[in-house]
């Protein structure tokens, strides 16, 4: 049981190059989300999922695009990359478990540490 | 919108005392209060969660209290050791369990 991986660790982008950031888990989680933490600050959500098929966007989605299209996978895109998305992006997973509104803690990712320049 | 605030945003102690991290958030409306371990380089561990009907959790050395009335939470630990330093965050779940998160409390814990 991995948990939650995600592929590159690490990148160096071009101003204006494009590339997806990996996420996987195999724990069956139906709810995924994207974050990403900039120096001396918390983490902002960028996109989330509900469900295979299902996206919407978060606090700071400009410049990123989602798809959802297994329970497993939820890739994010930077289709032009801006020095400004220079970040550490986290990839977390929860479930809906246990009754009523009872919710289930958020599994972290390790991480891509990407750098624009 | 939720905000969530953290203090103090560093703390540097000897090894043994007792500690108190302070998080507080604007809109009460949540449905679970989360604590996270991060340390450099690293992603996130959860230590602790709160759902909105508790008022505190405790593992170990941990505690963690919440007052969703007056939108506090805090996270108190006992005897503390050189290998709990790093940056503690807390956040807050909304719909669809986003999370909004504070800055975070970077804690050195001293030999």
């Amino acid at each position: 049981n991995a948990g939650v991986t995600q592929t590159p660790k690490f990148r160096i982008l071009k101003i204006g190059q494009s590339m997806t950031l990996q996420c996987t888990q195999d724990m069956n989680h139906n709810y995924m989300y994207w974050y990403r933490q900039d120096p001396g600050m918390g983490l902002k959500l960028i996109y989330y999922s509900v469900g295979a098929g299902i996206t919407d966007k978060g606090e700071v989605p400009n410049g990123y695009n989602v798809s959802r299209s297994t329970t497993e996978d939820f890739p994010l895109r930077l289709e032009l990359a801006a020095p400004s998305q220079t970040s550490v992006y986290f990839c977390a997973t929860t479930t809906s478990g246990g009754l009523g509104l009872k919710q289930e803690t958020q599994y972290f990712g390790p991480g891509t540490r990407l750098l624009v320049l | 919108k939720q905000e969530v605030t953290q203090i103090p945003a560093a703390l540097s102690v000897p090894e043994g005392e007792n500690l108190v991290l302070n998080c507080s958030f604007t809109d009460s409306a949540i449905y679970n209060l989360q604590w996270f371990r991060q340390d450099p380089g690293k992603g996130l561990t959860s230590l602790l969660l709160i759902q909105s009907s508790q008022r505190e959790q405790t593992s170990g050395r941990l505690n963690a209290s919440l007052d969703k009335s007056s939108g506090r939470s805090t996270l108190y630990i006992a005897a503390s050791q050189p290998g709990d330093s790093a940056t503690y965050l807390c956040a807050v779940s909304g719909s669809n369990y986003k999370l909004t998160f504070g800055k975070g409390t970077l804690l050195t814990v001293n030999p």
